[in-house]
């Protein structure tokens, strides 16, 4: 079954414990990307990747970092949480960034709480 | 700038009736619009997309959509709708430079018995 797989689902932690959120694929994809979803303001990207050792920032980067190491798995990493990235985070592959008209798959969610 | 506007935050319909969840967009370029679901504690569902073509696309659990370019908008509806259509709604367009989703806000859609 094709699916974007991320653990954990909840993750409850304190100020400046390093986490990594994992995320992988099993379509071949070469483009994947993290979301964050906080109410009112929709789903906003925090990094993407193109394809293997390509990636980049997307709109609310700061506190993230990211990998591509190998083209199935996209993990998210953040190296000292604040209670402001308390959020809900899908990750989310597509076939390419070329391939515009290709929907995305998403995984489940983690949802994140810093306290 | 390239942007999605949802301007409802909620739309509350009764089982049975017809409903439309609005969407409006502003991209550079021709625009790859898509529908996604979202049910409680689940991830987002592919709904359907508009590449070319037909204005009117129809995709998954009765859902379709009408691309308007003229009044740049994309709406989602429903001839009927179920409660178990009660989900919050994203519309999105695909960026032009980096492929990137670029999401609404969101519509929570309400149907009741």
């Amino acid at each position: 079954e094709a699916q974007v797989t991320q653990n954990p689902r909840y993750l409850i932690t304190v100020t400046g414990k390093k986490l990594t959120v994992t995320c992988s694929q099993n379509m071949n994809h070469e483009y994947m990307s993290w979301y964050r979803q906080d109410p009112g303001l929709g789903l906003r990207q925090i990094y993407y990747s193109m394809n293997v050792e390509v990636t980049d920032k997307g709109d609310v980067p700061e506190g993230y970092k990211v990998s591509r190491k190998e083209k199935r798995n996209f993990p998210l990493i953040l190296e000292s949480p604040s209670p402001n990235q308390t959020s809900l985070y899908f990750c989310a592959s597509s076939l390419s960034s070329v391939n515009r008209h290709t929907e995305a798959f998403f995984g489940q969610g983690t949802r994140l709480t810093v306290v | 700038a390239q942007s999605v506007a949802q301007p409802e935050d909620q739309v509350n319909v009764a089982e049975g009736n017809p409903l439309t969840v609005k969407c409006t967009y502003s991209v550079s370029g021709n625009p790859y619009l898509f529908w996604y679901v979202q049910y409680p504690n689940r991830g987002l569902q592919f709904l359907l997309k508009y590449i070319t073509g037909d204005n009117l696309v129809k995709g998954s659990y009765g859902f379709e959509a009408e691309f308007n370019k003229s009044q740049t908008s994309f709406h989602l509806k429903k001839p009927s709708a179920l409660v178990s259509d009660s989900a919050l709604y994203f519309c999105a367009v695909r960026a032009s430079n980096t492929g990137k989703l670029i999401f609404g806000q969101g519509t929570t859609l309400q149907v009741k018995p």
